[in-house]
């Protein structure tokens, strides 16, 4: 059964801090995406990672791949209060199929 | 594109009734997704379509839930008869084969009295 955990759940963090949110699934899959989502909304895909080693940054988000760990990391770098909402991973099973992480919840606080 | 559509966006029904949850993937993706999203369970893959056909359902948590794709541009997800343990936030999304991300509807919120 293929499992997607991340951690922490829940993470509060003031405004200028940086922090890592992990990702860590247990079967073997190249292509990890990051998601987030608003109270209320929808998901938005932020990330798309197709290899291991594949690193990909927007903003003040930085997202990377290491296969062989089976690990993921989103890092938060200097937050600011519109990076509140929750994050979630997801790993692509057998091509197009995805599984989501049970997503961390993020407040940034002023 | 209008994106991934999705209707209605709220339901509330009693328990007992017929719910049938609505979508139309984006033109050109040949992958659709039924998703659940609720507090105690997070995002289950219900039932996924490949080119209209259904490729694995083993995520429908009872006979109670159906999904078909009758075309490329439409989906519907089906309970009969709701109970409230149903009530949850069911997503649609639809992907393209190999270009990577799947992309998510605004969601229907079921609400099952």
């Amino acid at each position: 059964e293929l499992k997607v955990e991340q951690n922490p759940l829940f993470l509060s963090m003031q405004e200028g801090k940086n922090y890592t949110i992990y990702c860590n699934y247990s079967t073997t899959s190249d292509r990890l995406y990051w998601y987030r989502q608003d109270p209320g909304k929808s998901l938005e895909s932020l990330f798309v990672l197709l290899s291991n080693g594949a690193v990909k940054q927007e903003g003040r988000l930085m997202a990377s791949l290491d296969t062989k760990a089976r690990l993921s990391t989103l890092h938060i770098t200097a937050a600011v209060h519109d990076l509140s909402a929750t994050y979630f991973c997801a790993v692509d099973m057998y091509g197009n199929q995805f599984y989501f992480g049970t997503g961390t919840s993020l407040t940034v606080i002023p | 594109d209008a994106g991934v559509i999705q209707s209605p966006r709220h339901e509330v029904t009693e328990m007992g009734q017929e719910v049938t949850l609505r979508c139309k993937p984006i033109s050109g993706h040949d992958y659709l997704f039924w998703y659940r999203q609720t507090m105690m369970r997070g995002l289950e893959l219900l039932i996924y379509f490949n080119n209209n056909v259904p490729i694995d359902d083993s995520g429908m948590p009872e006979d109670r839930f159906s999904a078909k794709m009758p075309n490329a541009s439409f989906s519907t997800l089906k309970i009969q008869p709701s109970e409230p343990r149903d009530s949850a936030v069911y997503f649609c999304a639809s992907s393209r084969f190999g270009t990577a991300e799947a992309f998510f509807g605004q969601g229907t919120r079921l609400t099952v009295v």
